[in-house]
């Protein structure tokens, strides 16, 4: 079955200690991107691959980092989480052309305290 | 900044009504994306557009772009309960389709 898969689904953590949120693909799909999902903010672009070792920003990538060493995975790096970072985080893949179509994983609901 | 607002926020319908959402959005793109997203879920892609003028239709929904206005609509008819859900419009940024931004969604509950 085609799907994007994300782990942990829920993360509760403290301030300051490292933590990654793993993201895979089964579908051989060049592009990867991760979004976090606040109330009344909609979804947000964190950071975007558009294949292996490709990597930009979107629109809110402060405190995280992100690295495509494989086409399949895109792991989200949150290296000193606060407060403020806790939040749902979805990360998403589409093969580029054609309808352009992006595919999500279930989501990560990470609280920082 | 590419902003997308959409309007209304929350809406609540009977079923059977008509209704549309309208989604506008600050600088040129030439696509724009719409999503479902039920409670505790992830998001369900249903339309791609990509011109201007642009209309697809899926049973109940049918969702339209005019580039030059920047407004995209989501048009619910006959609603039913099964359409319960919040909808979200994404335009394409500086990147196109890698970079997307999203509205803050419209919160649709349809009353049996």
């Amino acid at each position: 079955e085609a799907q994007v898969t994300q782990n942990p689904r829920y993360l509760i953590t403290v301030t300051g200690k490292k933590l990654t949120v793993t993201c895979s693909q089964n579908m051989n799909h060049e592009y990867m991107s991760w979004y976090r999902q606040d109330p009344g903010l909609g979804l947000r672009q964190i950071y975007y691959s558009m294949n292996v070792e490709v990597t930009d920003k979107g629109d809110v990538p402060e405190g995280y980092k992100v690295s495509r060493k494989e086409k399949r995975n895109f792991p989200l790096i949150l290296e000193s989480p606060s407060p403020n970072q806790t939040s749902l985080y979805f990360c998403a893949s589409r093969r580029p052309g054609g309808s352009d179509e992006q595919y999500f994983g279930p989501g990560t609901r990470l609280t920082v305290t | 900044e590419l902003k997308v607002e959409q309007n209304p926020l929350f809406l609540s319908m009977q079923e059977g009504k008509n209704y549309t959402i309208y989604c506008n959005y600050s600088t040129t793109s030439d696509r724009l994306y719409w999503y479902r997203q039920d409670p505790g879920k992830s998001l369900e892609s249903l339309f791609v557009l990509l011109s201007n003028g642009a209309v697809k239709q899926e049973g109940r929904l049918m969702a339209s772009l005019d580039t030059k206005a920047r407004l995209s609509t989501l048009h619910i008819t006959a609603a039913v309960h099964d359409l319960s859900a919040t909808y979200f419009c994404a335009v394409g940024g500086r990147s196109g389709a890698n970079n997307l931004f999203f509205g803050t969604g419209t919160r649709l509950t349809v009353i049996p």
